[in-house]
């Protein structure tokens, strides 16, 4: 079974860009979650998708956004990028919510 | 804030002795842990979780075992081998999960030959 796919797996972008990452999760899992990770705040939750309707929501501002598909793809989207921004963000699928999280490699954004 | 912790950054253990990792929660709510394994330039890799309702939970070589009196959570591994050097997180849900995954700031875990 393949696990949860991330691309691009490297991106850089300069401040005041838009940027849009992917992320395919395992076949059958209907939940998709998004996470920040960087070395001062740790991983952080962004929001959580499940059958195309956002179910909760983190503490981030309104430029982090996200959405999924009835294929259960989800992309999020960062507008107006700061420095601040880069970071490895991290995707993970489940076959429900609540349970069994399985996460992806990964995009590591770099914004300059 | 944070409501899960580790209580030690870095751990340091011998080829083929066993590894304790600990956490600390301070949410009674919290009904859903997990403990996940990071190695460098890869995501977090699934270990094993365990459920409120439970004390102890055995996978392979992994032991996780849950305190609800002291809030505590700890992960064992045996006969740590050097592929399990990396960094350790646990993870809760609180309740319905409205927060996602909470996250502590993670273990690294080294392996002494």
């Amino acid at each position: 079974k393949a696990g949860v796919t991330q691309t691009p797996r490297y991106l850089i972008k300069t401040r005041g860009q838009q940027v849009t990452l992917s992320c395919s999760p395992i076949s059958g899992h209907r939940s998709v979650s998004w996470y920040q990770q960087t070395p001062g705040q740790g991983l952080q939750f962004l929001f959580e998708y499940f059958s195309e309707t956002q179910r909760n929501k983190g503490n981030f501002p309104g430029r982090f956004s996200g959405r999924q598909f009835s294929n259960s793809r989800s992309e999020m989207n960062v507008s107006t990028l700061e420095l601040g921004d880069s970071a490895l963000y991290l995707c993970a699928s489940s076959e429900t919510f609540n349970y069994g999280y399985t996460f992806g490699s990964g995009t590591r954004l770099t914004v300059v | 804030g944070e409501s899960v912790g580790l209580h030690l950054p870095t751990l340091s253990v011998q080829e083929g002795d066993n590894s304790i990792i600990n956490c600390a929660y301070s949410n009674s709510a919290s009904d859903y842990f997990i403990w996940y394994k990071q190695e460098s330039g890869k995501g977090p890799q699934f270990i094993i979780d365990i459920r409120s309702n439970m004390d102890k939970r055995q996978g392979q070589r992994v032991t996780v075992l849950l305190n609800k009196t002291v809030k505590h959570l700890s992960l064992q591994i045996a006969a740590t081998q050097p592929g399990d050097s990396a960094v350790y997180f646990c993870a809760e849900i609180l309740g319905g999960g409205a927060d996602g995954l909470t996250f502590g700031k993670g273990t690294h875990l080294i392996i002494q030959p």
